[in-house]
């Protein structure tokens, strides 16, 4: 079955405290983003590849970092996390420039 | 950098009635994509609908239907036959067709509500 998966789905946490939020899927897609969601606001891109060890940031990625160093998976990393990084994050993946996009079930995180 | 509008932060509407949410985009290219996704209270991204600019016909998927007017850069999307399970939030979203970011721009999202 083709999917994006995310790990945790749930995920508390305190200021500080390095965490790993991680994607992977099983399509053979190019293109990965990450997203996250907040009240009002929609679905705001953080940071996206094209392909392996290719990134780039999208709209709001202060305070986060991501890498691809293979094609299936590409971890979302908040090294030092804080309070305002409370929020719902969503994780895509697509075969190409226009391709849809597919999502992963995102992953809600609280930071203390 | 393209900007997508949802001037409807919420809309309700009768079990079987007809409904119609509203987007506004802004972009320079001639060539891009446009979405409606929902999102259930399972907070899972669903696509609904997509239409490709370059074509003139809307685009259509059983009771959700597009009105895309390329030159007022709008793309409302409407459902017909109303019914509890379209409960849920709804994202435009757009995408340009080639070079930069592929990745979609969404709006803000308009809570739709169904009464029974």
């Amino acid at each position: 079955e083709a999917q994006v998966t995310q790990n945790p789905r749930y995920l508390i946490t305190v200021t500080g405290k390095k965490l790993t939020v991680t994607c992977s899927q099983n399509m053979n897609h190019e293109y990965m983003s990450w997203y996250r969601q907040d009240p009002g606001l929609g679905l705001r891109q953080i940071y996206y590849s094209m392909n392996v060890e290719v990134t780039d940031k999208g709209d709001v990625p202060e305070g986060y970092k991501v890498s691809r160093k293979e094609k299936r998976n590409f971890p979302l990393i908040l090294e030092s996390p804080s309070p305002n990084q409370t929020s719902l994050y969503f994780c895509a993946s697509a075969g190409g420039v226009r391709d849809i996009q597919y999502f992963g079930a995102g992953t809600r995180l609280s930071v203390l | 950098a393209q900007t997508v509008t949802q001037s409807q932060p919420e809309m309700s509407v009768q079990e079987a009635e007809t409904v119609t949410l509203s987007c506004t985009y802004d972009t320079s290219e001639s060539d891009y994509y446009l979405f409606w996704y929902k999102q259930p209270p399972s907070r899972q991204m669903i696509l609904v609908i997509r239409q490709e600019a370059y074509k003139q016909q809307n685009a259509t998927e059983n009771r959700f239907s597009v009105n895309f007017q390329k030159a007022a850069k709008s793309f409302s999307l409407k459902i017909s036959d109303s019914q509890l399970g379209d409960a849920a939030m709804y994202f435009c979203a757009y995408r340009r067709a080639s070079g930069g970011s592929y990745i979609p721009t969404f709006g803000r999202g308009t809570s739709l509500i169904v009464h029974p």
